[in-house]
């Protein structure tokens, strides 16, 4: 069972570059969430899904997209690199959380610099 | 605006003592809560999670409390082992949201020999 998988595990991106970071999960959850832990710091909400098709923005949007066509698949991304988006970011699944056992699983994170 | 907070942000521990990390929250519509367990270099782990039904529930050597009337939550670890060395987060879910965790800013837990 793979769980949550995150790719790349590392990168650096020059200011004004794009990239994506691409979220996966086996466990057929319907929210899907994407966090950044900036160093010493907790992690704050980027964006997340409660379903195919549906997106809503967290704590912290700006600078980033997403989409979801398929359960799956939870993608984020950047469109124009700034050096504030360094940082480490984490995506997780889950089922509707607030029913006992219905905790998120995170993936290993993806570590950006952006330079 | 409101969020979940944490009192002390580094907690120091002797092998085999009791380890208890709280936590402060603010809002009182919130009904859900989950411990994480971060290790370096790594993504959170679930620990334990609580309902505002429930004022305590116990897993694996790990207990967590809650208090409504003061929005105070605790983790309580018992005989606390060198692998429990980590970040500990508390999340919380806003009642009536459609489901996405606050996190707070965490307590490093460190395990002495």
């Amino acid at each position: 069972n793979a769980g949550v998988t995150q790719t790349p595990k590392f990168r650096i991106l020059k200011i004004g570059q794009s990239m994506t970071l691409q979220c996966a999960q086996d466990m057929n959850h319907n929210y899907m969430y994407w966090y950044r832990q900036d160093p010493g710091m907790g992690l704050k909400l980027i964006y997340y899904s409660v379903g195919a098709g549906i997106t809503d923005k967290g704590e912290v949007p700006n600078g980033y997209n997403v989409s979801r066509s398929t359960t799956e698949y939870f993608p984020l991304r950047l469109e124009l690199a700034a050096p504030s988006q360094t940082s480490v970011y984490f995506c997780a699944s889950s089922l509707r959380p607030g029913t006992m056992n219905t905790e998120a699983f995170f993936g290993q994170g993806t570590r950006l610099t952006v330079v | 605006g409101e969020n979940v907070g944490l009192h002390l942000p580094t907690l120091s521990v002797q092998e085999g003592d009791n380890s208890i990390i709280n936590c402060a929250y603010s809002n009182s519509a919130s009904d859900y809560f989950i411990w994480y367990k971060q290790e370096s270099g790594k993504g959170p782990q679930f620990i334990i999670d609580i309902r505002s039904n429930m004022d305590k529930r116990q897993g694996q050597r790990v207990t967590v409390l809650l208090n409504k009337t003061v929005k105070h939550l605790s983790l309580q670890i018992a005989a606390t082992q060198p692998g429990d060395s980590a970040v500990y987060f508390c999340a919380e879910k806003i009642g009536g949201s459609q489901g996405n965790l606050i996190f707070g800013k965490g307590t490093k837990l460190s395990v002495k020999p």
